[in-house]
């Protein structure tokens, strides 16, 4: 069983651009969460997500950030119109119902 | 709303020799407590974690934490660290479902010296 995968695992954009980064959680995993890594810092939360429904998005930006769930392929976090503030490590997690989240290895973001 | 402070925000110790990373929560319900290690450049990975039941618990590589309620702590010790021991390490909680978001501190960043 093949455990959470996220690419890319290095994205480099310039500022204006577009990012989508991807998750894939481990099988038979149906939730999904995303954190966020600011240099020196801690992981933030930022958005749980099930099947097709965001369940809490309580840490996600009001603007520009944007996730999704679709039922058939991997998990979207996409962010339009990067600025050089977005430049972090993006952490994905998925879970079985009421269980244990596991952790994929990041996707680093960098804003030129 | 729940809140986690780790205090130490560098440990340098010598190896073999013992370390305790300290670690303070608040929450108004009960919790779900995990301690994660971060190796460089590397995602995380699930240290040990208290979900009920006794509260003591111990990792595979000699880490272990005591939860302790009327402190509001999980401080993480081992008696004798490796170099191998060298990363960031995160103390973390949860709610009264795992299926819910995790909170994480700032993190301590242990260095071992030779």
């Amino acid at each position: 069983n093949a455990g959470v995968m996220q690419n890319p695992r290095h994205l480099v954009r310039r500022r204006g651009q577009e990012a989508r980064l991807r998750c894939s959680p481990m099988k038979g995993h149906s939730h999904v969460y995303w954190y966020r890594q600011l240099p020196e810092e801690g992981l933030k939360f930022m958005v749980y997500l099930q099947k097709e429904n965001i369940i809490d998005e309580s840490g996600m930006p009001k603007e520009r950030f944007s996730a999704e769930f679709p039922k058939e392929g991997p998990s979207i976090l996409r962010i339009q119109q990067v600025v050089r503030g977005d430049s972090a490590a993006y952490f994905c997690a998925s879970s079985p119902p009421n269980n244990e989240q596991f952790f994929g290895p990041g996707t680093r973001l960098t804003v030129l | 709303a729940q809140s986690v402070t780790q205090l130490d925000s560098q440990v340098p110790v010598f190896e073999e020799a013992p370390v305790e990373l300290r670690c303070n929560y608040s929450s108004s319900v009960s919790v779900y407590l995990f301690w994660y290690v971060q190796y460089p450049n590397q995602g995380l990975q699930l240290l040990l974690k208290y979900l009920s039941g006794s509260t003591l618990v111990e990792s595979i590589n000699g880490f272990e934490a005591e939860f302790n309620k009327s402190q509001t702590s999980f401080h993480l010790r081992k008696p004798s660290v490796h170099i191998s021991d060298t990363a960031e390490y995160f103390c973390a909680v949860s709610g009264g479902s795992s299926a819910s978001k995790i909170i994480f501190g700032s993190g301590t960043r242990l260095s071992i010296r030779p």
